[in-house]
């Protein structure tokens, strides 16, 4: 079974500033997908920003990108030049290769300071 | 938008009531997964049609169930509701079933049983 773990409940940003959100997943498969979801006071889920588990570069998608660190099981979401606009739940998810569901971990609130 | 509809957008019921949430992929995806959202589990994995037939079931109760009809369009029926269902209900499309293509979610369906 897959884990992902977002230790981080909330983060306070200032506004232009870069914040960097915590991610472990834990898996015994060797194809695996990562995934970063935002979600706004209004409830949507928004993905972001995609990893595969053989990608060797780390995934960048705007303002986003994946710090992706294999051997740690680690995949940081970075969000450069916060914007007000970014405050929301974030959240990290997994899924591996031949399982279709996505596993998500708990979430982490930001909030953007003006 | 992400193209993924999900009609009612709120519903409240009572205790005991059977409801029906109605989601309508995006144009093309032949995958459709529901999650469920609370506070007190987070967001979980509830099954997953792939152009018509059940591929993959996840912490779905005996009480739910759903099926997704020859226009791709899918339904999740939630039967002698609880007031621990009490939850947004997400659908989700993709493309296909492989690693890379990411989910899509709906804007979901807020339930209350009270």
């Amino acid at each position: 079974a897959q884990k992902i773990t977002q230790t981080q409940p909330g983060m306070f940003v200032q506004e232009k500033e870069a914040v960097t959100l915590d991610c472990t997943y834990d898996t015994s498969d060797q194809s695996y997908g990562l995934f970063w979801y935002k979600q706004p006071s209004s409830g949507e889920m928004i993905f972001l920003i995609y990893q595969g588990s053989y990608d060797e570069q780390n995934a960048t998608e705007g303002r986003y990108s994946l710090n992706f660190q294999k051997a740690r099981k680690s995949a940081n979401l970075v969000i450069s030049a916060s914007q007000l606009g970014d405050s929301a739940m974030y959240f990290c998810a997994m899924r591996v290769v031949n399982d279709y569901k996505l596993s998500f971990g708990a979430g982490t609130t930001v909030t953007v300071r003006a | 938008d992400s193209g993924v509809t999900q009609t009612p957008k709120h519903l409240i019921t009572a205790t005991g009531q059977r409801v029906t949430l109605r989601c309508s992929p995006r144009s093309g995806d032949l995958s459709v997964y529901w999650y469920q959202q609370s506070l007190d589990q987070g967001l979980q994995f509830l099954i997953q049609y792939y152009n018509g037939e059940e591929r993959a079931k996840g912490n779905i109760l005996e009480r739910f169930s759903a099926q997704q009809f020859p226009d791709l369009h899918s339904e999740l029926n939630l039967s002698s509701l609880e007031l621990g269902d009490s939850a947004l209900y997400f659908c989700a499309s993709s493309e296909g079933q492989a690693l890379t293509y990411e989910q899509y979610f709906g804007p979901g369906t807020r339930l209350t049983v009270t």
